[in-house]
């Protein structure tokens, strides 16, 4: 079975501090690892993912995220919060040999506080 | 802007009723993936349809159909509607039916069920 968690629905940091969001996942064998953010009244953008090779992956607007095999986790950064980073942020997991289908998390609500 | 196009963008419709949602993919994009987005059960993958061919499934009841026609647009219709169908619904795009592909959203139809 595959899964993923967003262990926390709601993330507040203070605007230039670090900020990090969440997800650890669940599949058999290796996984397929996204992070897509959704802002209101929009859709869901890409922002990052990992496929293969080196852990600790960069992408849009200055964030990053760091696969750790060992935890099962795929923790989304970013060294310096921006207001306009405020948004719903989503982990999506899929096995590299499992069913077609990519399993979201439940979602975590960043608001970043000037 | 993603280039995804849906319409409509909200949908009031009485139970037992019947819609069509439609969304036209990103120039150049073959693959076209519905997701449907409830507060109770979060963001579920629906379907996924890659050069006019059914790739894969997801959780999508028997109520609810989808194609995607020669010019690559597809059409998600939902039939005999409850109130529990009323949800965010997102098409999706992306070049290849990979699903180590990101995928660009669409703004979704919002579908309200009275």
């Amino acid at each position: 079975a595959q899964s993923v968690a967003q262990p926390e629905d709601q993330v507040n940091v203070a605007e230039g501090n670090p900020l990090t969001v969440k997800c650890t996942y669940s599949v058999s064998g290796n996984p397929y690892l996204f992070w897509y953010v959704q802002y209101p009244n929009r859709g869901l953008q890409f922002l990052l993912k990992y496929i293969t090779g080196d852990n600790l992956v960069k992408g849009s607007y200055g964030f990053e995220a760091e696969f750790n095999k060992s935890q099962t986790s795929f923790h989304l950064k970013k060294p310096s919060a921006l207001v306009s980073d405020s948004a719903l942020y989503f982990c999506a997991v899929r096995a590299v040999t499992g069913a077609n289908n990519l399993f979201f998390g439940t979602g975590t609500r960043l608001t970043v506080i000037p | 802007d993603s280039g995804v196009t849906q319409t409509p963008k909200h949908l009031i419709t009485a139970t037992g009723q019947r819609v069509t949602l439609r969304c036209s993919p990103r120039s150049g994009d073959l693959s076209v993936y519905w997701y449907q987005q409830s507060l109770d059960q979060g963001l579920q993958f629906l379907i996924q349809y890659y050069n006019g061919e059914e790739r894969a499934k997801g959780n999508i009841l028997e109520r609810f159909s989808a194609q995607q026609f020669p010019d690559l647009h597809s059409e998600l219709n939902l039939s005999s509607l409850e109130l529990g169908d009323s949800a965010l619904y997102f098409c999706a795009s992306s070049v290849s039916p990979k699903w180590n592909t990101e995928a660009f959203f669409g703004q979704g139809t919002r579908l309200t069920v009275v």
